[in-house]
């Protein structure tokens, strides 16, 4: 079944620093990924997906993730972080061929330190 | 309308009681999802409708949930008599299809005391 692994519940970084978020997938076939942001007291909001097209997908915010096959990952990275980057980040991989829910990771929470 | 609408925004529920929850999807958008959404747990996939097929009711964790979807456009997740391990916030989405990612709602925040 499909499904996919967040490593670290909790991720701070500094201002200015690299941002590296990371998502492991689990697929039987080939995988349809995606990236959402739920900033404090809101839905979720598409990031970034990933659809079999280019590895290397950019985003909003200026985040972008590289599908990689052979490391079954799909992890999300910004140049340089921003305070207002602080957020709850969710990576998801598509249920199934022909299928269309999504399966959703526990979760990253994303601290900006000044 | 603009956006994914859920309310109430915040519900507060006494143990037994049975609570509606409902969502507004994006006009035009023929599927419509439900999560749950708990503390530390991540999302939690709980039912799928997709224009007038049956709806994917696989994710509903018993039989005190359940849901419906009007003409296509509103839908209505009913909580049963109410646990406290239902308190959760509770998330609608809905798209014109998976490859376009979802549009979620606020939520509604759900607490059983």
């Amino acid at each position: 079944a499909q499904s996919v692994t967040q490593l670290g519940s909790h991720v701070s970084v500094s201002e200015g620093a690299l941002v590296l978020l990371r998502c492991n997938y689990s697929s039987s076939v080939p995988p349809y990924l995606f990236w959402y942001v739920q900033y404090p007291n809101q839905g979720l909001q598409l990031l970034l997906k990933y659809t079999s097209a280019a590895t290397l997908v950019k985003g909003i915010n200026g985040f972008e993730a590289e599908f990689k096959k052979s490391e079954t990952s799909f992890h999300l990275t910004k140049p340089s972080a921003h305070m207002s980057d602080a957020a709850e980040y969710f990576c998801a991989v598509r249920v199934g061929q022909g299928a269309q829910k999504l399966v959703f990771g526990q979760g990253t929470r994303l601290t900006i330190n000044p | 309308g603009a956006g994914v609408s859920q309310s109430p925004s915040n519900k507060v529920t006494e143990k037994g009681k049975d609570v509606e929850l409902r969502c507004d999807p994006i006009s035009g958008h023929t599927a419509l999802y439900w999560y749950r959404q708990s503390l530390g747990q991540g999302l939690e996939f709980l039912i799928y409708f997709q224009g007038n097929s049956a709806p994917d009711k696989s994710g509903l964790p018993s039989d005190r949930f359940s849901a419906e979807r009007t003409g296509g456009s509103v839908s209505t997740l009913t909580i049963q008599r109410t646990q406290q391990e239902d308190s959760a916030v509770y998330l609608c989405a809905s798209s014109t299809g998976w490859n376009y990612g979802y549009t979620f709602g606020s939520g509604t925040r759900l607490t059983v005391v």
